[in-house]
């Protein structure tokens, strides 16, 4: 156990629908990541918070979009959903700001869109 | 653009023996690495990492080599054992981001 939660667990919806995921990091970590893993991809860096303000992103689609909270959980909005965006949505945390602070993956969020 | 490719989508060894996992490169400004493993249905677990400033670190069964004029990596696994069985993924960052770019992971299965 990471000590990385994620809800909900599996999560089906349908093309056009709008869909929110949310994460808690570990107590006492304040930068929390989203990646995503599609099925012909690796894990693909979406975004960054640290302490509450955007710290780095990578190819987050205009359509997706996050925020981190004063009590650090972050919750990454998904919009407009396409069949393509069907993949498995991690959260991870870290201590630091910086890549070599080790980040903690929580479980994953398996989004199907249908 | 795959900055970080391994180009083996799967590794077979047997109980006891060297499991061998590569990783390449291809942007210089990456100083760090690191090596996640990952089971079915849980997200990835860090293994370990690599400074642009080392060549080698090793903890426990697992070391990572790092040749950064070839820009390429491994991370060594001796002895296997069944338990090791799971995806691998070679990771890169530039220390002053917090973004890690990944391969396509390896998975690795070790036969008792």
């Amino acid at each position: 156990d990471s000590g990385v939660t994620q809800t909900p667990k599996h999560l089906i919806t349908a093309t056009g629908q709008r869909v929110t995921l949310r994460c808690s990091p570990r107590s006492g970590d304040l930068s929390v990541y989203w990646y995503q893993q599609s099925l012909d991809q690796g894990l693909q860096f979406l975004i960054q918070y640290y302490n509450g303000e955007e710290r780095a992103k990578g190819n987050i689609l205009e359509r997706f979009s996050a925020q981190q909270f004063p009590d650090l959980h972050s919750e990454l909005n998904l919009s407009s959903l396409e069949l393509g965006d069907s993949a498995l949505y991690f959260c991870a945390s870290s201590v630091g700001r910086l890549g070599n602070n080790e980040q903690f993956f929580g479980p994953g969020t398996r989004l199907t869109v249908l | 653009d795959q900055q970080v490719k391994q180009n083996s989508p799967s590794l077979s060894v047997q109980e006891g023996r060297i499991s061998i996992l590569n990783c390449d490169y291809t942007n210089s400004m990456f100083d760090y690495f690191l090596w996640y493993k990952k089971y079915p249905a849980e997200g990835p677990t860090f293994l370990i990492s690599i400074s642009s400033i080392k060549d080698k670190n090793e903890d426990g069964r697992f070391t990572v080599f790092l040749n950064k004029s070839a820009k390429h990596l491994s991370l060594h696994i001796v002895p296997s054992q069944p338990g090791d069985s799971a995806v691998y993924f070679c990771a890169a960052t530039s220390s002053n981001t917090g973004k890690l770019i990944f391969g396509q992971g390896t998975t690795l299965q070790v036969k008792p």
